[in-house]
């Protein structure tokens, strides 16, 4: 299963709203996660099984989406959070993710 | 809380045997689905495959022919073992868990160690 994000990079300034999309080749139902990788640090699980916040992640990440087409959203975005995002399909192996969306300072 | 680390060359020669080590703290590996996952230096992330003790593993067909993981229990590690490494096979490998079989994510992760295949 393909997975494809856009938009592949982005520029915005603290306290903005983020959207992501992924959009998968064939339906992955709600079997789709997203994760947080920033250079030299261990990658985190943000979202699970499309829209469930992991376990200490902050409320201002939030997805959603069924199907084929999924959104991440940052809102009020902090320092910490620029940073590669990718979404990760887990219907069918083997798992794949999308190419990733860097996000950066403006 | 679990912690992952992973250890190993950092630089092969082109037909080498890759052989990495992640070591479990937090948490048995006899309770959790252990995988392997890699980022080209273009970002691009590949799930290798992963493993269960006492259970068959599962890879990506693209590494079938070339990736073994295996599991240390009285160590409490796992290994990776890909053979016949390539300039394509740089990467940074990262040591992920998968809590249960109802758990369709990675909720643990390691630091990752940069390969170099070069000659």
């Amino acid at each position: 299963i393909q997975m494809t994000q856009s938009p592949s990079s982005l520029s915005s300034s603290i306290g903005d709203r983020v959207i992501i999309t992924c959009r998968a080749s064939q339906t992955v139902t709600t079997f789709l996660n997203w994760y947080q990788v920033r250079p030299g640090k261990a990658p985190e699980l943000l979202i699970h099984s499309a829209s469930s916040l992991h376990n200490g992640v902050p409320s201002r990440f939030a997805g959603s989406g069924f199907g084929t087409q999924f959104t991440l959203i940052i809102n009020n975005l902090q320092p910490e959070d620029f940073a590669t995002y990718y979404c990760q399909q887990a219907f069918s192996t083997p798992w794949t993710f999308g190419q990733g969306t860097k996000v950066d300072i403006k | 809380q679990v912690r992952l680390r992973e250890s190993g060359p950092g630089l092969l020669k082109p037909s080498e045997t890759l052989s990495l080590t992640c070591e479990v703290s937090g948490v048995s590996i006899a309770d959790s689905f252990w995988n392997w996952i890699r980022q080209t230096p273009g970002g691009a992330l590949e799930w290798i495959g992963y493993s269960e003790d006492g259970g068959l593993p599962n890879y990506n067909p693209s590494l079938q022919s070339r990736v073994t993981i295996s599991h240390d229990t009285p160590n409490n590690r796992v290994s990776l073992n890909l053979r016949s490494v390539t300039a394509t096979d740089t990467a940074i490998y990262y040591c992920t868990r998968r809590a249960s079989d109802y758990d369709y994510y990675f909720d643990s992760w390691g630091q990752g160690i940069l390969v170099t295949v070069s000659s």
